[in-house]
Order: C-alpha cells, then structure tokens, then sequence
C-alpha cells in the first residue's frame, strides 16, 4: 500500500534539544517537501527536495535542517535554533517539483516543546 | 513571491445547504490551483484542482471556478453533509514554481 509515513505521531523534547522528524515515501516520487502547520497560518513551507541529494530553503527555513541522501526518505532536523518549534509538521511528496503535481501528505508529527 | 487569501476563516452552515470558500492570489502568473480538506487529526488531502486554462471544474457536489482577470478562485460545496465538516485550504503556483503557496484555511462546520 503506497504512501507516506511520518514518524512518531508525537514527539516532546525539552527546550535546546535538537530533534529529528522522519518522513518516508514509497511512492517513488521525485519532489518532497516539509510543511509547518499552525493554528489560522495555513501551511508553511520549511524546505523542499526535488532530487536526491538536492534541496531548497522555503519560506520559513530558518532554525531547520534536511537531508536528501535516498528517493524515499527526507528527514527534518528541528535545531535549537527553532524558536518556537512547538507545531504540526507535515510531511509531502510529488510526482514532480513544480506547478500541477498533486501532494500526496504523510499523516503529521506533533511536536511539544517545553 | 505569491500571497494567497483565503475567507471566511470560519463557516457555518445547516446541512444541505451550501457553502462557499474564496481565495484571491496575487501573482498573475499563477496557472494551477489545488484544494485540500483535512479532516480532524487527518492528513490534508486534494480534493479538487483547476488550470488557468479553464474556468469551472466539477466533480459531483463539489466545484471550483476561476476568475483569471480578477485573480480570484472560489470552492462551492452543495448540498452539504456533515462529513464535509473539516478544514479546506487554497493553494496557488505557477508554472516556473516549484512549490505551492497555500490560504490560511477555512474551518467548515456543516450543522444537523
């Protein structure tokens, strides 16, 4: 059964931890991308994949790091940095990187933050 | 870069009636806009999309019609039924865009 899988669900770290949020397709799409949900902000993109091995800042990258070392697989490192990580992550893939290709999204982690 | 606008933030409706969500965008050259609903504690998921090339689209009781020169596309749900109840968001790109810039999302409450 193709999809996206996010892991884990839930996640609470202290303040000044980095934490890594995974994400993997077996889609095999080309395109990834992490998004940022908060309450009445819609989704925010925090960076974007279109290949292996290659990816581009979004609009609110800062305090955020990612690898694209397989297809499948595009994990999110929330740093320190983050001032205010506490949020719903989401996690998307795409046939494509570009105008016209369908997101297909994983089912979330939220993060706590104390 | 693109701005999109999404109202109401909020909607209410009685069931079988209608409901309507806009959203405007900013850039001209914006060519495809996708419509998610995300159901509580689910994942968004698309539940229509329109190109600049057409300016209605249908798919059973949902719609989306576009309005290139006024740079404003709106989702229309008839007949609604309390499984329409969930959050539905607006997105916008264009051809040379490699990603999507989403509305802030309307909460759409269908009531019994």
């Amino acid at each position: 059964d193709g999809g996206i899988t996010q892991s884990p669900k839930y996640l609470f770290r202290k303040e000044g931890q980095n934490v890594t949020l995974s994400c993997e397709q077996n889609l095999n799409h080309d395109a990834m991308y992490w998004y940022r949900q908060d309450p009445g902000q819609g989704l925010r993109l925090i960076y974007y994949s279109q290949i292996v091995n290659d990816f581009q800042k979004g609009d609110i990258a800062e305090g955020y790091s990612v690898s694209r070392e397989k297809k499948e697989s595009f994990p999110l490192t929330v740093t320190s940095a983050q001032k205010n990580p506490t949020a719903f992550y989401l996690c998307a893939s795409s046939i494509v990187s570009g105008s016209g290709s369908p997101l297909h999204f994983g089912n979330g982690t939220r993060l706590t933050v104390t | 870069g693109e701005n999109v606008e999404q109202h109401p933030s909020t909607l209410s409706v009685q069931e079988g009636d209608s409901a309507v969500i806009k959203c405007t965008y900013s850039d001209s050259a914006s060519n495809y806009f996708p419509w998610y609903k995300q159901e509580l504690g689910k994942r968004p998921q698309l539940i229509i999309d329109i190109r600049s090339n057409v300016g209605e689209k249908k798919d059973q009781r949902i719609a989306v019609t576009l309005n290139k020169t006024a740079k404003h596309f709106s989702l229309h749900i008839t007949e609604t039924q309390p499984e329409d109840s969930a959050v539905y968001f607006c997105a916008a790109s264009k051809r040379s865009a490699r990603q999507l810039t989403f509305g802030s999302g309307t909460q759409l409450t269908v009531l019994p």
